[in-house]
C-alpha cells in the first residue's frame, strides 16, 4: 500500500518558468509533510515542510500548498533554475514517538536553460 | 546547521562477507536515527528506527539478523549488513532526528555485493 504517491516520475520545465510537483497521500493520520531534494548518489536535503493545520507555506522561491480534503499537496518553484534539477521527494509523517517518514517515489525535475 | 556524516560513501564487498556503515551526527545529539534503503527509481524505504541505548525497531519484512543496527551513543549509529548477497546491493541512507534540528540525512552509501 503506497501511502504517498508521486504520480509523475519526471517533469521538464524551462528556466524562469514555474515548476509544480504534485503529491497525493492516503494516510489521514499524516499531520506533517516535507519535501526533499536529492541529487544522484547523495542523501536527501530538506527543502520545505508544512503542518496539516496550514494550507500554505512559503520560503523564497519554494511554496508548498496543502489541500487536506483532497489529500493532495504540491510544491511550486518559481522561477525555476537549472540548479533545481534533481529528484524531489514528498514525505508524510504522523508524528508519534518515532516520527517515521513515509516517502513517495520521487519526481525527477529537469530545468532547461 | 545540523550535519550527519555517513561512511563509507561506496563499498564493494564479496558475497558472504559483512559490511558496516556508520552514521554520525557531528554537531548535535540524535535521539533517534533511521536507516533507509533505496532501489533505483524507487522511494526511500524505511528499514529500521534506532533509539540510543535500546534495540532497533525493524519495519515489516526487514530481517533484523541480517541488518544489525547498533545505536550505542547519541552521535553514532551503525548498520551492519551480514553475510551480504548481491540482492543486498542498494543505496543505504541514514537520517538523524534531534529535538530542535528535525531530520537530517547522511550522504548515503552505495553498497555493491559481487
Amino acid at each position: 500500500d503506497q501511502q504517498v504517491k508521486q504520480n509523475s516520475p519526471s517533469l521538464s520545465v524551462q528556466e524562469g518558468r514555474i515548476s509544480i510537483l504534485n503529491c497525493d497521500y492516503t494516510n489521514s493520520m499524516f499531520d506533517y509533510f516535507l519535501w526533499y531534494k536529492k541529487y544522484p548518489a547523495e542523501g536527501p536535503t530538506f527543502l520545505i515542510s508544512i503542518s496539516s493545520i496550514k494550507d500554505k507555506n512559503e520560503d523564497g522561491r519554494f511554496t508548498v500548498f496543502l489541500n487536506k480534503s483532497a489529500k493532495h499537496l504540491s510544491l511550486h518553484i518559481v522561477p525555476s533554475q537549472p540548479g533545481d534539477s534533481a529528484v524531489y521527494f514528498c514525505a508524510g509523517s504522523s508524528g508519534g514517538s518515532n516520527y517515521k517518514l513515509t516517502f513517495g517515489k520521487g519526481t525527477l525535475l529537469t530545468v532547461n536553460p | 546547521g545540523a550535519v550527519v556524516s555517513q561512511h563509507p560513501s561506496r563499498v564493494i564487498c564479496k558475497s558472504g562477507t559483512s559490511v558496516k556503515i556508520e552514521c554520525r551526527s557531528l554537531d548535535f545529539q540524535a535521539t533517534t536515527m533511521f536507516w533507509y534503503r533505496q532501489f533505483p527509481k524507487q522511494s526511500l524505504m524505511l528499514m529500521a528506527t534506532s533509539n540510543e541505548g535500546s534495540k532497533a525497531t525493524y519495519e515489516q519484512g526487514v530481517e533484523k539478523d541480517k541488518f544489525l543496527i547498533n545505536h550505542a551513543s547519541l552521535t553514532l549509529s551503525t548498520l551492519t549488513v551480514t553475510s551480504a548477497h548481491p540482492e543486498d546491493s542498494s543505496f543505504y541512507i541514514c537520517s538523524a532526528l534531534a529535538r530542535l534540528n528535525g531530520y537530517t540525512f547522511g550522504s548515503g552509501t552505495r553498497l555493491t555485493v559481487v
